[in-house]
C-alpha cells in the first residue's frame, strides 16, 4: 500500500508569485484535504476534494484554490503570495464515505518560504 | 464552530514513565476525535481515533486514550515512554458537513534520559 506522497519537499519563492503543489493520495483514497501549518502551530483545513469536486472549504482567501485529477491526486495553487504564506503545507488523503472520511492520512508535506 | 484545546504546550518526562496528554473539545454533538504525533520536519501520523463505543481506545506504538463526554476530553496516556516518543502531539475534532479536521495547537513532549 503507497502512502500519500508531496512535491517538492522544500520551495522558495518570492512574494506576489504564484506556487503549485502537488500530492498524490494513498493507494484507495478518493478524498483529498489541504492543510496549512505554520510554525508553532497546528494545521488549519484549507479545503477538501472529492472525486473531483471542492468538497467544503476553510477560512483562506480566494488566492488558495486547487484541483483534483481522476486519478484522486491533486494539487493546491497560491496566487500572489504573501510572507504570511510561508509555512509547512500537509496533503491527507481518505475515503469518501461518512465516518472514514474524517480518518486523514497525512503526506510528509511541502515547506514554503516566501520571501 | 468546533474547538481543540491542549493546555499543555510543553511536557518533560523521563524515559520509562508513564505519559498523560490533554485535550479538551468543544462541539455540539457527538464528536470524532484524533490523536497524530508529528517529528520534526514530518508530516503527522494517525496514533488513533474515536468514533464512537467503547470510551478507552488502543493505538499504535502502546498509546491510549479515553473519551469523557462529561469533562469533554479525550486525553493520551502511554504507561512507559521511550526516548523515541519525542515528538509533537496533535488533538484533533472532526468537523461534520465538510468532513475536515480541526486541530489543537499541540503538545510538545521531551523525553529526558
Amino acid at each position: 500500500e503507497t502512502g500519500v506522497t508531496q512535491s517538492p519537499t522544500h520551495l522558495i519563492k518570492t512574494r506576489g508569485q504564484q506556487v503549485t503543489l502537488r500530492c498524490s493520495s494513498q493507494s484507495g483514497h478518493n478524498t483529498v484535504s489541504w492543510y496549512q501549518q505554520a510554525l508553532g502551530q497546528g494545521p488549519q483545513f484549507i479545503f477538501q476534494y472529492y472525486r473531483e469536486e471542492e468538497n467544503g472549504r476553510g477560512n483562506f482567501p480566494p488566492r488558495f484554490s486547487g484541483l483534483q485529477f481522476p486519478n484522486y491526486s491533486s494539487e493546491l495553487n497560491v496566487n500572489a503570495l504573501e510572507l504570511d504564506d510561508s509555512a509547512l503545507y500537509l496533503c491527507a488523503s481518505s475515503l469518501g464515505s461518512w465516518t472514514e472520511a474524517y480518518e486523514q492520512y497525512f503526506g510528509p508535506g511541502t515547506r514554503l518560504t516566501v520571501t | 464552530a468546533q474547538s481543540v484545546t491542549q493546555p499543555d504546550i510543553h511536557i518533560t518526562v523521563s524515559e520509562g514513565a508513564s505519559l498523560e496528554l490533554r485535550c479538551n473539545y468543544s462541539y455540539g454533538a457527538t464528536p470524532y476525535l484524533f490523536w497524530y504525533v508529528q517529528s520534526p520536519g514530518q508530516g503527522l501520523q494517525l496514533l488513533l481515533k474515536y468514533f464512537s463505543g467503547d470510551t478507552l481506545v488502543q493505538g499504535i506504538k502502546g498509546f491510549e486514550a479515553e473519551f469523557k463526554r462529561s469533562q469533554s476530553s479525550f486525553n493520551l496516556r502511554k504507561p512507559s515512554v521511550h526516548w523515541s516518543d519525542a515528538a509533537e502531539y496533535f488533538c484533533a475534532v472532526g468537523a461534520t458537513g465538510r468532513r475536515a479536521l480541526t486541530f489543537g495547537s499541540g503538545t510538545r513532549l521531551q523525553v529526558q534520559p
